[in-house]
Formats: C-alpha cells, sequence, structure tokens
C-alpha cells in the first residue's frame, strides 16, 4: 500500500520568487515511482514531473525539480521564478508494483504579484 | 498528436438514471485508468484496465459500477442508477508502458451532477 502525505493545504509565493511544496511517502515496494501533477482551476491534470525510486539524480524538468530524499521518503517539489499562472492545485502522487497512482490531498499555490 | 479524451465534459443525470462515460487514451497507449476526485479532494484510483482486460478493480465500489476497454472503441465507465454522492469529477489516465518509468496522462474529466 501507498501513503501521500501533503502538510501544506495553502502556500503564498511571491512572483519571480522558488516555492518548495512538500510530499512525503510511505510505501513498502522496493520500487516506486513519484509525480507531481498541477490542476489549475479549470480542473485538467497536467503532469509535471517525474522521480524513479532508483534514479540517482534529481529530476528537472524546466523551472520544476523534484527534491527527492530517500532516507527521508520525502519528493517536494521546487518550482522556481514563479509566475501568475503557477496558482494552482498541486497533488503528489505514487506508484509502485501496482501500477495506479495514490495521490495525496494537494497543496493550493497562490502567486502574487 | 491527440492526447487523452473524455467525453462528455460535463454530464447532468437524475437520481436512478445511468450515466455512462468515455475515454480514449492516446494513441499507442494500451492501460487505461479511472480515477474519481470528490470536490475538495484528492484523486482516487477506481480501475485499471487493458484492452479486453480488467487488471485491478480494487478501488470501484462494490456495487452500480462497471468499467470496459473493448478490442475496438474506447474505454467506458458505467453508473447505474447513480444517486447524489456520484457527483465528482471523473478522470481517465492513460500509459505506454508496463514497468520501469510510466507517466499517466490524464484527460480532462467528465463532471457527472446529479440532481
Amino acid at each position: 500500500a501507498q501513503k501521500i502525505t501533503q502538510t501544506q493545504p495553502g502556500m503564498f509565493v511571491q512572483e519571480k520568487e522558488a516555492v518548495t511544496l512538500d510530499c512525503t511517502y510511505d510505501t513498502s515496494d522496493p520500487s516506486y515511482g513519484l509525480f507531481w501533477y498541477k490542476q489549475p482551476s479549470s480542473g485538467e491534470m497536467i503532469f509535471l514531473i517525474y522521480q524513479g525510486s532508483y534514479d540517482q539524480q534529481n529530476a528537472t524538468e524546466g523551472r520544476y525539480s523534484l527534491n527527492f530524499q530517500k532516507a527521508r521518503k520525502s519528493a517536494n517539489l521546487v518550482i522556481s521564478a514563479s509566475q501568475l499562472g503557477d496558482s494552482a492545485m498541486y497533488f503528489c502522487a505514487s506508484s509502485g508494483s501496482a501500477r495506479q497512482l495514490t495521490f495525496g490531498s494537494g497543496t493550493q499555490l497562490t502567486v502574487l504579484p | 498528436n491527440a492526447g487523452v479524451m473524455q467525453n462528455p465534459r460535463h454530464l447532468v443525470r437524475r437520481r436512478g438514471q445511468e450515466a455512462r462515460l468515455r475515454c480514449s487514451p492516446m494513441k499507442g497507449h494500451s492501460h487505461v485508468y479511472w480515477y474519481r476526485q470528490l470536490p475538495e479532494e484528492g484523486l482516487k484510483f477506481m480501475v485499471y484496465l487493458q484492452k479486453e482486460n480488467i487488471i485491478d478493480e480494487s478501488g470501484m465500489p462494490k456495487e452500480r459500477f462497471s468499467a470496459e476497454f473493448p478490442k475496438e472503441g474506447p474505454s467506458i465507465l458505467r453508473i447505474q442508477q447513480v444517486v447524489r454522492g456520484d457527483s465528482a469529477a471523473y478522470f481517465c489516465a492513460s500509459s505506454l508502458r508496463t514497468s520501469g518509468s510510466y507517466e499517466q496522462y490524464f484527460g480532462p474529466g467528465t463532471r457527472l451532477t446529479v440532481t
């Protein structure tokens, strides 16, 4: 079984600054994946970034990077140079031997002008 | 290069009616997942299908809900005799591979409202 915990229901960040969204996970699978998705107010789920449990380096995709600390079981999302369009709900998710994703409760990010 | 398609985008049903939600995966993807998102909550897994096979339905309610992914055509999530508690956003996702890195790409969702 997988469990994802996102402890920040809401976060605020000033435009152009960096922000870190927290995610901790719990799994008994030896091999697993960690994902971040963005859900804007329009409702669609947008894939942002993926980290495999055996990947040696932290994943990066443009302004998104995943701070993967395996010993701490954390997979925080870092967004650099925040933009107004980054305002959205952000979900951390995991997968393991069962292929489906397990989602956290989400963090509502608001970027302030 | 179309993404995951879902229709309808919005569906209104009266209590007791049937709801039928369709999902066409990305081209070349043969793995389909259905998730439900209740208001103010994260997504919850319902069912995982490959062509003509249900792989994992551990998240499906035992009654009234069914899913299929036929050899030809879209995947269908069917909810019979809908109740108000079925009002939610239903997302379909597809993926390409079965092992290693396998991102799931989501459709736009179907918002079901039961009146």
